[in-house]
Parts: C-alpha cells; structure tokens; sequence
C-alpha cells in the first residue's frame, strides 16, 4: 500500500531556532502534498497545500514566512518552522495526493516541542 | 464554506454496544466523505469513505452512507470491542485531489 513517512517523528528544540520536518511518500509520486497541525484533543486544521515546483498556498491566519514549504520533488515535502516559539509545539501532520488514483495519505505526524 | 459537524465526545459504551457517531456536512456540489481513525499515539487511518450518493462504505465492522438529502453521513458498528477506543473524524473533500476538511473528532472509549 501507499506509504508517506515523516521525520523526524519528534523533536525538541529551542526557542529561536528552526526546524526542519520532512514528508515523503515511499512509494508513489505526489505532485500535491498538505500540512496540517493539530492541536492536543482538537481535529485537524490545514495549514497549507504544497505543490510541486511552485510556490506553497497558505491558509488564512498561517505564517508563510515562518512555515517555510519546499516541494522539490515529486516524492518530497518539507515544512520548516522558523525562529520557533513555545506555541508552535503542536502535532504536524503531512498528507500526499498519489498522482494515479488521486487517492490521500497521511504520514504519522511529527510531534514538536519548543522550549 | 464547506464544513463538516460530528457529535462531541467522548463517547463511553460497553463492549458488544452498537455504535452510531452523527456526522452532518455542508459542502457545494458533491463532495467524497470520509470517516478517519486515529488510534493513541499513531498516525491517521482512513477507516471508510464514499464518493457519491447512497454509497456505503464499510470496513472492519463499520459502516457509514452518504445521504445527500440529509447532507449526513454518520458511522456506525453493531458490536463495538475495547480495541475500538480511538478518535474518530468525519471528513470531506469537495474535489478528489483537494484539501480534506475535518469535523473536531469524537473520542470513543470502550469499557470490557
């Protein structure tokens, strides 16, 4: 089956440095890839829909200069959270759009804490 | 904008108790539902979906169908078991390709 990873699964890290999270889908390209962030016992809120080779759409409210996307390749995304800040310890949840069936996956999150 | 509302939790049954979590959507044209599970401490998993009108999706003893006349598409389970306990999220995507909107999630806790 249709696999997208995330790494790392967690991190820990100061307040005022960045840190970059990567998505990868194992198996299939996906020309379109979407981070969401999810707060403790809430849903889902999507952050912003990533495409590859053009630039990031955010949604209302997201920081694009402190969420940094990249979509460099069909089978990579990655999500950098700049000069991060104690309220941006969250659950960052990737998801991928396999190209041939349109079908989505989602990795298993990458748990971030800032200190 | 298209939404999605799910009945809060938490949802508390005994094992073997049928299940029915409601799930009401607003969305323009015809949009896919979805029901997502999220297991403590894991990823999201797709549990079931429907792409169209009176579709049934169904896996691992659930089911859910996608009323168009009643814009619902609620989950349900005969016979629920502790291994059951989970967050539960009723979802949709306008376009196949698209971004999925969330309801809030429904935490279910099964008592043996």
């Amino acid at each position: 089956g249709a696999v997208v990873s995330q790494h790392p699964s967690w991190v820990i890290c100061k307040s005022g440095t960045s840190v970059k999270i990567e998505c990868r889908s194992l198996d299939f390209q996906a020309t379109t890839m979407f981070w969401y962030r999810q707060f403790p016992k809430q849903s889902l809120m999507l952050m912003a829909t990533s495409n590859e080779g053009s630039k990031a759409t955010y949604e209302q409210g997201v920081e694009k200069d402190k969420f940094l996307i990249n979509h460099a390749s069909l089978t990579l995304s990655t999500l950098t959270v700049t000069s991060a800040h104690p309220e941006d310890s969250s659950f960052y949840i990737c998801s991928a759009v396999w190209d041939r069936t349109f079908e989505q996956f989602f990795g298993p999150g990458t748990r971030l804490t800032v200190l | 904008g298209d939404s999605v509302t799910q009945m809060e939790g938490p949802v508390t049954l005994s094992e073997e108790a049928f299940l029915t979590i409601n799930c009401t959507y607003t969305a323009t044209g015809y949009p896919s539902l979805f029901w997502y599970v999220q297991y403590p401490g894991e990823g999201l998993q797709l549990l079931l979906k429907a792409t169209k009108a009176d579709d049934k999706g169904s896996n691992k003893g659930f089911e859910a169908t996608y009323r168009k006349e009643t814009t619902s598409f609620h989950l349900e389970k005969g016979s629920v078991q502790v291994s059951d306990s989970a967050v539960y999220f009723c979802a949709l995507t306008p376009n196949r390709d698209d971004k999925i909107i969330f309801g809030k999630g429904t935490r279910l806790h099964i008592l043996p």
